[in-house]
């Protein structure tokens, strides 16, 4: 079983409809990251949270620890929000463990 | 601008040659790291370096070496040792691995070994 799931693998979402991906992760961790990979294959970090919630623009993440859940929310979605979404985790309860990351949510957005 | 650069982007090989990946980055970051992507999979970390002059090995480090003798560049080379070379090799830097710091990544070499 993998360390991080994401859920779903595949998403095709119509313009301004609101979107939703999921990861869950089986270790204890310090922080967890939303991760942005383009078609080119660079990727820009979105979001670090530990705890609660944070808001960019229209991305929203949220975590529950106790759950060991998290999403990342994307509200009135746009063709150029087509991207790969990836969640990390940073294991352990300090902050020296590696990155475990999650095989990533292919999100296509349709005009 | 800072940022990181990855030369080239694109990088074809034969079997059994050692090549080498360039990461640069003029962030003044002092941690910088390797991953290796396939479709599929996760990133997958190969080697790190915390500090100039040191390095530690990654889950899938067995036919990669690196070196860091300069701050701002963080070369891997993968040698004829690694038995399936074709991927996506991503360079990331962040200011200290000793926090919980955000990773910047490069824009990524894709090689292929034929």
């Amino acid at each position: 079983k993998n360390e991080v799931e994401q859920s779903p693998q595949n998403l095709t979402a119509q313009e301004g409809e609101f979107i939703t991906i999921n990861c869950s992760y089986s270790v204890g961790i310090s922080a967890l990251h939303w991760l942005q990979q383009h078609p080119g294959g660079g990727i820009v970090s979105l979001f670090m949270l530990s705890s609660g919630k944070k808001k960019h623009g229209r991305l929203i993440a949220t975590i529950n620890i106790q759950e060991k859940h998290s999403s990342l929310h994307i509200t009135a979605s746009h063709p150029r929000d087509s991207a790969v979404y990836i969640c990390a985790v940073r294991s352990g309860s300090g902050s020296q463990g590696n990155l475990i990351f999650g095989k990533g949510t292919k999100l296509s957005v349709k005009p | 601008d800072g940022g990181i650069t990855q030369s080239p982007k694109y990088l074809f090989r034969k079997e059994g040659q050692n090549v080498t990946l360039s990461c640069e980055q003029n962030l003044n970051h002092d941690a910088m790291y390797w991953y290796r992507q396939d479709p599929g999979q996760g990133l997958r970390l190969i080697y790190y370096s915390q500090i100039v002059n040191d390095f530690q090995k990654g889950d899938i480090a067995e036919g990669y070496s690196v070196s860091r003798e300069k701050k701002e560049s963080f070369p891997l080379t993968v040698t004829s040792a690694q038995k399936n070379p074709t991927a996506f090799y991503l360079c990331a830097s962040s200011l200290s691995r000793l926090y919980n710091n955000e990773q910047f990544f490069g824009p990524g070499t894709r090689l292929t070994v034929l």
